[in-house]
């Protein structure tokens, strides 16, 4: 069964260094997605991203966050200048379709996640 | 800002028997509801979905009812089995702008 994959599945870095989490959607998916929790929070959205562009952000994503499709299978999310409270579980996820597919086909399967620990 | 609650955050229940899992929702706009599975140290595994014009969806042990007038949704799994001690991500989605909201889980127990 096709999967969403996730690398690294830890990443232990230093306050105000650049990260990048890196995602494989399932191969047939157009719609891509980003989503944290923080140790003891709820999964909360970060990003949506279709047709190369971004479609929706949340207040959390701000300028210190960026998405990129850099070819046909990878989908990564860039945390520039990371700062402690960036600490938490990176989730990609990803759709076949989004809102208003003809299915209504919205069903987003996730990735295992990254453990991001800013020290 | 909780648009998705789940009020209980565990629930123990004999294996065997039905394990009923709530959720409620405030935002009369979702047009889709989802529940998802949680292990530890992985991702939310998607289990059952539910469209806003429907009442009742049904997949195998998994059946989700939703009651649009009372804003509430429930999971039922039987029978329960160990293999359903998790954590249940009640979830919603919005049409508008594509994103999931999460309630914050129940853990679910089963008991042998």
């Amino acid at each position: 069964e096709p999967e969403v994959t996730q690398t690294p599945s830890h990443q232990v870095t230093q306050m105000g260094q650049e990260v990048i989490l890196r995602c494989v959607p399932i191969s047939n998916h157009l719609y891509f997605y980003w989503y944290r929790q923080i140790l003891g929070q709820k999964v909360e959205f970060l990003v949506s991203f279709y047709n190369n562009e971004i479609s929706e952000k949340s207040e959390i994503f701000d300028d210190q966050f960026s998405v990129e499709r850099p070819d046909g299978s990878n989908f990564t999310l860039k945390i520039r200048s990371t700062k402690l409270e960036d600490s938490a579980m990176y989730f990609c996820a990803s759709s076949e379709s989004g809102g208003g597919g003809p299915l209504g086909g919205v069903t987003q399967y996730f990735g295992p996640g990254t453990r991001l620990l800013v020290l | 800002d909780q648009q998705v609650k789940q009020n209980s955050p565990s629930l123990s229940v004999q294996e065997g028997r039905i394990s009923i899992l709530n959720c409620d929702y405030t935002n009369s706009m979702f047009d889709y509801f989802l529940w998802y599975k949680k292990y530890p140290a992985e991702g939310p595994t998607f289990l059952i979905s539910i469209s806003s014009i429907k009442d009742k969806n049904e997949d195998g042990r998994f059946t989700v009812f939703l009651n649009k007038s009372a804003k509430h949704l429930s999971l039922h799994i039987v029978p329960s089995q160990p293999g359903d001690s998790a954590v249940y991500f009640c979830a919603a989605h919005t049409n508008r702008d594509d994103k999931i909201i999460f309630g914050k889980g129940t853990r679910l127990h089963i008991l042998p």
